[in-house]
């Protein structure tokens, strides 16, 4: 599966929108991305994900570039519960396994 | 949606013995569920993949004779931590994926491991 980056930190002000970059400039036409988050000392939850489409579900919005090399995931308007590490994932279709990089902390403050 | 319970949330017990997490699927079947380990400050890391009726398959580097796995339904996996030592110490994940394509993966709340 393609590899991702991600930066390892962002800061966010309470109420604006939450911006999450990450790169997958070596993704392949049959993969998706999928994004994930991590509050402290809980398992992951998952946000959203696709495959060339723009996507938005009741969590967040997915911004996928038209080379599909990298996606952005939108959080509109970003609480302190938001606080967590956030995972950009990317993986082929009907194949089992989830690999995890080292995702971004998002910070959100009052 | 679907949800993927642990249990139990966290455990404490002496180095030498052995411990068995559970990971159920509660509202859907998942023929096949994933462990996770995580160390402070890392990211999650698949240890081996659960295949109900079948063998596990574990990743490069995890020791299987270590890590017991065992899929006897399709709602339910457990893992057992064998002679676990201090070192074996972390947060250890499932998560189960109902259906094949482009699902995602369900994930449990985790079961904290500290090996005194």
């Amino acid at each position: 599966d393609a590899k991702t980056t991600q930066p390892p930190s962002m800061d966010c002000a309470e109420g604006r929108a939450a911006n999450l970059p990450c790169n997958h400039s070596t993704i392949s036409g049959n993969e998706y991305v999928y994004w994930y988050r991590q509050i402290h000392s809980q398992g992951p939850q998952y946000i959203i994900h696709g495959l060339k489409n723009n996507e938005t579900n009741e969590m967040a919005s997915l911004i996928i570039t038209e080379d599909r090399k990298s996606s952005t995931l939108i959080l509109p308007h970003a609480t302190l519960r938001d606080t967590a590490v956030y995972y950009c994932i990317v993986r082929r279709y009907n194949f089992n396994k989830f690999y995890f990089g080292s995702g971004t902390k998002l910070n959100v403050k009052p | 949606g679907a949800v993927v319970s642990q249990h139990p949330s966290w455990v404490i017990c002496k180095s030498g013995t052995s411990v068995k997490i559970e990971c159920r699927s509660l509202d859907f079947q998942a023929t096949t569920m994933f462990w996770y380990r995580q160390f402070p400050k890392q990211s999650l890391m698949l240890m081996a993949t659960s295949n109900e009726g079948s063998k596990a398959t574990y990743e490069q580097g995890v020791e299987k004779d270590k890590f017991l796995i065992n899929h006897a339904s399709l709602t339910l996996s457990t893992l057992t931590v064998t002679s676990a030592h201090p070192e074996d110490s972390s947060f250890y994940i499932c998560s189960a994926r109902d259906n094949p394509g482009d699902q995602p993966q369900h994930f449990g709340d985790g079961t904290r491991l500290s090996i005194l």
